[in-house]
């Protein structure tokens, strides 16, 4: 079956706009969680969505919201984009929540400029 | 979830066996040890995970000593497509805190 996709796969923004990414889970799967990785900071958890509820939150600001859609599809939108959010922004989706395995996709390249 | 340490770096032969250290030795009782890679520019790829026993599965096997400190993930004969980061990640899969948290993890290089 196909695996989490994500689209759009690279983006350039300016400072001060916003954007939106999206992630469509495995079929079947109903939770998915963002991660966003940059070489400083590598690997770390946004946020978890299951059954259309946020479910679990890591630390960082406000700027960055997401939801879940009822077919498990994920959106995550950043606000008042910073040169620091530029990073590559992973979505995993699993079965069910804090599944035991989690499916990550090819993720989103966001650059800001 | 407790700190794991492992080399930042490992070569190893092609055909021949790539044996990945991780040390965690604060683990807690119902913590699982987990094994993700990503290979350069790709999403991690989930390898294995166990809680006490070894466990093998078509990808890898993952030997956790007794006293749970420590794992090895082993890949039998690693290939030039295993070239990648090896994540060893301690994780809850109960509580607020049950997302998978990646330390710098091990470059892996298979040379031929």
């Amino acid at each position: 079956k196909a695996g989490v996709t994500q689209t759009p796969r690279y983006l350039i923004k300016t400072r001060g706009q916003q954007v939106t990414l999206s992630c469509s889970p495995i079929s079947g799967h109903r939770s998915v969680s963002w991660y966003q990785q940059t070489p400083g900071q590598g690997l770390q958890f946004l946020f978890e969505y299951f059954s259309e509820t946020q479910r679990n939150k890591g630390n960082f600001p406000g700027r960055f919201s997401g939801r879940q859609f009822s077919n498990s599809r994920s959106e995550m939108n950043v606000s008042t984009l910073e040169l620091g959010d530029s990073a590559l922004y992973l979505c995993a989706s699993s079965l069910v929540l804090a599944g035991e395995e989690q499916f990550f996709g090819p993720g989103t390249r966001l650059t800001v400029l | 979830d407790a700190k794991t340490t492992q080399p930042p770096s490992m070569d190893c032969a092609e055909g021949r066996a790539a044996n990945l250290p991780c040390n965690h030795s604060t683990i807690s009782g119902n913590e699982y040890v987990y094994w993700y890679r990503q290979i350069h520019s790709q999403g991690p790829q989930y390898i294995i995970h166990g809680l006490k026993n070894n466990e093998t599965n078509e990808m890898a096997s993952l030997i956790i000593t007794e006293d749970r400190k420590s794992s090895t993930l082993i890949l039998p004969h690693a290939t030039l497509r295993d070239t990648a980061v090896y994540y060893c990640i301690v994780r809850v899969l109960s509580g607020s805190a049950r997302q998978l948290t990646f330390g710098s993890g091990t470059q892996l290089t298979v040379l031929p």
